[in-house]
């Protein structure tokens, strides 16, 4: 089964309105990390922001929140007002365990296009 | 202070020839993981290294391998390269222990012909 689920392989918004790009992920470990990496064609991977499974509120970045539905399995990237710089993929990844060995699991990504 | 720094940025080789990468990690930074990233198979774990000792493989061949300098900087060995080695290879720098933080490098285009 897929970890890491990213359902969206393409989204577009207007500049200024926000965008939703979902997530969901599968683990049975009870302490896991969440995370958002932007991955502009340059390809380097730019960490957005970061949810743990014990956290009670959702984490914010900024511009960026995460909106985390643990029953759900969801950690859905919101990102409000967009920018033409926005555009990029966006990765969701999963870190199992408590991280004395790291690995990160990407989904398949999702391609935003912010257009005028 | 300085990112992570990987070297060469791009990269052409000839099949069958074997490639070295290197990745310099966030200065304190212990652990530099590796992944690979291509269109069909997406991003995937190689390897992490944590002092100088693998602690974490992925599901690749044994042509792919790793080692960690004592100042914690690491390199990627692949040999025998073949066509669908052609990737991006990402490498990603954390302090390690449990710390929720990995910070990636602009990574080196593989481009093997």
């Amino acid at each position: 089964a897929q970890k890491i689920t990213q359902t969206q392989p393409g989204m577009f918004v207007q500049e200024k309105e926000a965008v939703t790009l979902d997530c969901t992920y599968d683990t049975s470990d009870p302490s896991y990390g969440l995370f958002w990496y932007k991955q502009p064609s340059s390809g380097e991977m730019i960490f957005l922001i970061y949810q743990g499974s014990y956290d009670q509120q959702n984490a914010t970045e900024g511009r960026y929140s995460l909106n985390f539905q643990k029953a759900r399995k969801s950690a859905n990237l919101v990102i409000s007002a967009s920018q033409l710089g926005d555009s990029a993929m966006y990765f969701c990844a999963m870190r199992e365990g408590t991280g004395t060995a790291s690995k990160l699991t990407f989904g398949t990504g999702t391609r935003l296009q912010v257009t005028l | 202070k300085a990112g992570v720094t990987q070297t060469p940025r791009y990269l052409i080789k000839t099949r069958g020839q074997q490639v070295t990468l290197s990745c310099s990690p966030i200065s304190g930074h212990r652990s530099v993981s590796w992944y690979q990233q291509t269109p069909g198979q997406g991003l995937q774990f190689l390897f992490e290294y944590f002092s100088e000792t693998q602690r974490n493989k992925g599901n690749f061949p044994g042509r792919f391998s790793g080692r960690q300098f004592s100042n914690s900087r690491s390199e990627m060995n692949v040999s025998t390269l073949e066509l669908g080695d052609s990737a991006l290879y990402l490498c990603a720098s954390s302090l390690g222990q449990g710390v929720n933080g990995y910070t990636f490098g602009s990574g080196t285009r593989l481009t093997v012909v």
